[in-house]
């Protein structure tokens, strides 16, 4: 099983421009998250889905934009990118209820100039 | 909202000996997670341990163990016989779970160093 899969690993965004994360798990987890982590600090959820077809806001969606069209797969948009999200993204995914932790993608790392 | 305080920015210790990471957090739930999360410099997240709100008895994990303190809102990690190899940031993190979302709120973080 390969996990967690994300890609790019780094990535250099100019201000304005859009771009999207990509994220996929092959662990047939329900749940599926992303968070930033700003430098020297912990993470922060910025979206999260419950399911195929069902996402919701974190605490700092503003700036990003998910999708969920199927289990495996929860892209990340950014549109109209800003130096304030040059950050470190981390894509995380767990089973449903048993709360046993998150398995994590290995992390985008976003440079916005 | 929850907060997760992580006391110590920095630590280190010398191979083979113990080191304990601090965690206080805040919350108005009665039932919840803690996690402690390691961050190695190849950047991925790893989960180390465990708790349960509700259980009482600490989690342990080979060398890795805890100690809850629920009343005083206290989740701290013992790491025994320290190897160079756990030289990583390790998180604190609280998880509650809001329509069945399993949403986490993460501490910032502690560099731990392990020195030969």
């Amino acid at each position: 099983n390969a996990g967690v899969t994300q890609t790019p690993k780094f990535r250099i965004l100019k201000i304005g421009q859009s771009m999207t994360l990509q994220c996929t798990q092959d662990m047939n987890h329900n749940y599926m998250y992303w968070y930033r982590q700003d430098p020297g600090m912990g993470l922060k959820l910025i979206y999260y889905s419950v399911g195929a077809g069902i996402t919701d806001k974190g605490e700092v969606p503003n700036g990003y934009n998910v999708s969920r069209s199927t289990t495996e797969d929860f892209p990340l948009r950014l549109e109209l990118a800003a130096p304030s999200q040059t950050s470190v993204y981390f894509c995380a995914s767990e089973i449903g209820g048993t709360s046993g932790g998150y398995t994590f993608g290995s992390g985008t790392r976003l440079t916005v100039v | 909202a929850q907060t997760v305080t992580q006391s110590q920015p920095e630590m280190s210790v010398q191979e083979a000996e113990t080191v304990t990471l601090s965690c206080t957090y805040d919350t108005s739930e009665n039932n919840y997670y803690l996690f402690w999360y390691k961050q190695p410099p190849s950047r991925q997240m790893i989960l180390v341990i465990r708790q349960e709100a509700y259980k009482q008895q600490n989690a342990t994990e080979n060398r890795f163990s805890v100690n809850f303190q629920k009343a005083a809102k206290s989740f701290s990690l013992k790491i025994s016989d320290s190897q160079l190899g756990d030289t990583a940031m390790y998180f604190c993190a609280f998880m509650k779970r809001t329509d069945n979302a399993g949403k986490s709120t993460f501490g910032d973080g502690t560099t731990l160093t392990v020195k030969p």
